[in-house]
């Protein structure tokens, strides 16, 4: 049973627009979300995280909403550019719990930026 | 500051054979977790270290073992090599435990197993 979800397996966006990768969860005693970048072949690169004491956090370009009553957070990138095509990652952590530090991954949503 | 590092990048073993990976944390950092992504099962949470301890573990089976030195330097285990082990094997560091704080990725080691 995937306890992280991403729903959008590719998203398509033009340089300089918004772009908005979403992701759900089903466990309640997350509370530590983070999202990250990969390319093919290479590790994750940490992008931005939120604690769920927050309902935002933004850093330059990307900002991270959760909205904990639907169990969804969304990352935005504003604006789009073509060096952010990658897949993005959506992980999250219940560090209160006894199995807490394991980071729950979501299959990943392949982003293209058109130039 | 130097990122975490994994070696080997590429390795190619056969049925039955074991194999050990190796991962340096980013210096100062204490806890390393191993990850395995494949392509149907993504990434998967294997087992975290801190201070030398096994802390956590995934479901994965007991061929899948690991240890911490007192460098905070990790090593896993495969034992007895499956087809299904093939894989991207990634290492993550964090300065304390893992939950509710950020784990740094290296670049992973492909493990191809004929």
């Amino acid at each position: 049973d995937q306890q992280v979800k991403q729903n959008s397996p590719s998203l398509s966006v033009q340089e300089g627009r918004i772009s908005i990768l979403n992701c759900d969860y089903t466990n309640s005693m997350f509370d530590y979300f983070l999202w990250y970048k990969k390319y093919p072949a290479e590790g994750p690169t940490f992008l931005i995280s939120i604690s769920s004491i927050k309902d935002k956090n933004e850093d330059g370009r990307f900002t991270v909403f959760l909205n904990k009553s639907a169990k969804h957070l969304s990352l935005h990138i504003v604006p789009s550019q073509p060096g952010d095509s990658a897949v993005y990652f959506c992980a999250a952590s219940a560090a209160k719990s006894q199995a807490g530090t394991a980071l729950i991954f979501g299959k990943g949503t392949t982003l293209s930026v058109s130039s | 500051k130097a990122g975490v590092t994994q070696t080997p990048r590429y390795l190619i073993k056969t049925r039955g054979q074991q194999v050990t990976l190796s991962c340096s944390p980013i210096s100062g950092h204490r806890s390393v977790s191993w990850y395995q992504q494949t392509p149907g099962q993504g990434l998967q949470f294997l087992f975290e270290y801190f201070s030398e301890t096994q802390r956590n573990k995934g479901n994965f089976p007991g061929r899948f073992s690991g240890r911490q030195f007192s460098n905070s330097r990790s090593e896993m285990n495969v034992s007895t090599l499956e087809l299904g082990d093939s894989a991207l094997y990634l290492c993550a560091s964090s300065l304390r435990l893992a939950g509710g704080d950020t784990q740094y990725f290296g670049p992973g080691t492909r493990l191809t197993v004929l």
